[in-house]
């Protein structure tokens, strides 16, 4: 089991914003990074640090973090954003690196 | 452009060895950590491992730890996995990744293409 919690699957009106969350105890300590992952491609960096955007990553995507839980918010989710979204962080003992075990976001 | 690419697709049986690579180019290779990320087939990512190219200094996941040895030849750019014994159960997409900066080590903006590597008898 992974020390990183996501919700497996979550979905969103067209155009609506969705909040994608990631628990554990690490977070409380590190910066969280958020990954999107579509069919038969590799993993690509959406938000990493604070909430800091990659370069051609839109301005949809942001980030969030309170206590034990870091958040992902698109706003106005787009039918491209369709797509299984993972969280990583260093974990509680600060010497490893884990990955959440990936939401599914459905767009309707 | 920085760019990572990743040896090609394997097929191999049960108890054979496997070295999978994975080059860096575009940047100073020796300056950034490379990291291993194995996702078995409908699953997830998963963290395999770091190395860093300058000293070799490397760590792996409890999970991972002594089933795969990551290596790097800095003359090369080139960054390794490998398996001295596989299992069935390796069968899986193996990704490389490269943070986005210095000293970051797990925000990994660049990817390599994947190396899928098939187990079976």
């Amino acid at each position: 089991s992974s020390e990183l919690t996501q919700d497996p699957a979550v979905s969103v009106a067209l155009g609506q914003t969705v909040r994608i969350t990631c628990q554990g105890d690490s977070l409380r300590t590190y910066y969280v990074s958020w990954f999107q992952q579509k069919p038969g491609q590799a993993p690509v960096l959406v938000i990493y640090g604070k909430n800091s955007r990659p370069s051609g990553i839109p301005d949809r995507f942001s980030g969030s973090s309170s206590g034990n839980t870091a958040s992902l918010t698109i706003t106005g989710a787009q039918a491209e954003d369709e797509a299984d979204y993972y969280c990583n962080c260093r974990d509680s003992s600060g010497d490893h690196v884990v990955f959440g075990g990936g939401t599914k976001l459905t767009v309707l | 452009e920085v760019q990572l690419v990743q040896s090609g697709p394997e097929v191999k049986k049960p108890g054979e060895s496997l070295k999978i690579s994975c080059q860096g180019s575009g940047y100073t290779f020796t300056n950034y950590w490379i990291a291993w990320v194995r996702q078995m087939p409908g699953k997830g990512l998963e963290w395999m491992g770091i190395i860093y190219p300058g000293d070799s200094d490397t760590t792996y996941s409890p999970s991972f730890q002594g089933q795969v040895t990551i290596s790097v030849d800095k003359s090369l750019n080139t960054a390794y996995l490998q398996w001295s014994t596989l299992k069935a159960s390796d069968s899986a997409m193996y990704y490389c990744a490269r943070p986005s900066s210095t000293p970051l080590v797990y925000e990994y903006e660049y990817w390599g293409q994947g190396t899928l590597v098939t187990v079976s008898s």
